[in-house]
């Protein structure tokens, strides 16, 4: 089965912090994800990446960063975090082209800003 | 316009019953839809995909593509309490958007005993 590991399922900061979200995907994909998902609004892409040091902006990247140094590892930073980046966040993986091509999910992390 | 919609629910299906959930999408390219249950406070978890016009059939799922109209629908046979869940329909773009699925909102379903 595939498995993506979110190492940080609930966490609380600060206004101003840095954050660091942690995933890892054991099943070689190509793609990894970072979503977030608010009430009402449904899932969000952050950013996105297709390969190891490839990224490309999703829908809402202010305020995110994200790095890829190894195939399997996918992190999301938040500079510096803020109220309104309090949500559930999803990393996901797929491989790469095909029709059927699935994205799974990780766990998600719950981060709280106060 | 958001690209994929869906109705926000709740759903209300007794069990046993058929529950009909319907998902349209604006990108008329696109090739490949799936749906995704989320239980509450979970992430969520593949039921199925499909990408040719017709019904695909899993078990109690049945997914449904009609690309001329660019819908989707998802129908859960004999809804069980366990069918619970926030549906989400996504739907997988072309060219740069390739890979990145775009998500509606869910459909949130209660099927009641």
């Amino acid at each position: 089965d595939v498995k993506v590991t979110q190492s940080s399922r609930y966490l609380v900061k600060r206004t101003g912090e840095k954050v660091f979200l942690e995933c890892v995907q054991d099943m070689d994909h190509e793609n990894m994800f970072w979503y977030r998902q608010d009430p009402g609004l449904g899932l969000r892409l952050i950013y996105f990446s297709y390969d190891v040091k490839m990224k490309e902006k999703g829908d809402i990247p202010e305020g995110y960063s994200v790095s890829r140094e190894k195939k399997e590892r996918f992190s999301l930073i938040l500079e510096s975090a803020s109220t309104n980046q309090t949500s559930m966040y999803l990393c996901a993986s797929s491989p790469t082209k095909g029709r059927g091509n699935t994205i799974y999910f990780g766990e998600g992390s719950w981060l709280t800003v106060v | 316009q958001k690209e994929v919609e869906q109705n926000s629910g709740p759903l209300s299906v007794p069990e046993g019953a058929i529950a009909s959930l319907n998902c349209t999408y604006s990108d008329r390219g696109s090739q490949s839809f799936f749906w995704y249950r989320q239980y509450s406070g979970k992430s969520p978890e593949l039921i199925m995909f499909i990408y040719s016009n017709g019904d695909k059939e899993d078990g109690r799922f049945t997914a449904q593509l009609n690309k001329a109209s660019q819908y989707v629908s998802l129908l859960i046979r004999d809804s069980q309490p366990s069918d619970s869940a926030t549906y989400l329909c996504a739907v997988n773009g072309q060219g740069d958007s390739w890979g990145k699925l775009q998500f509606g909102a869910g459909t949130q379903v209660v099927v009641t005993p």
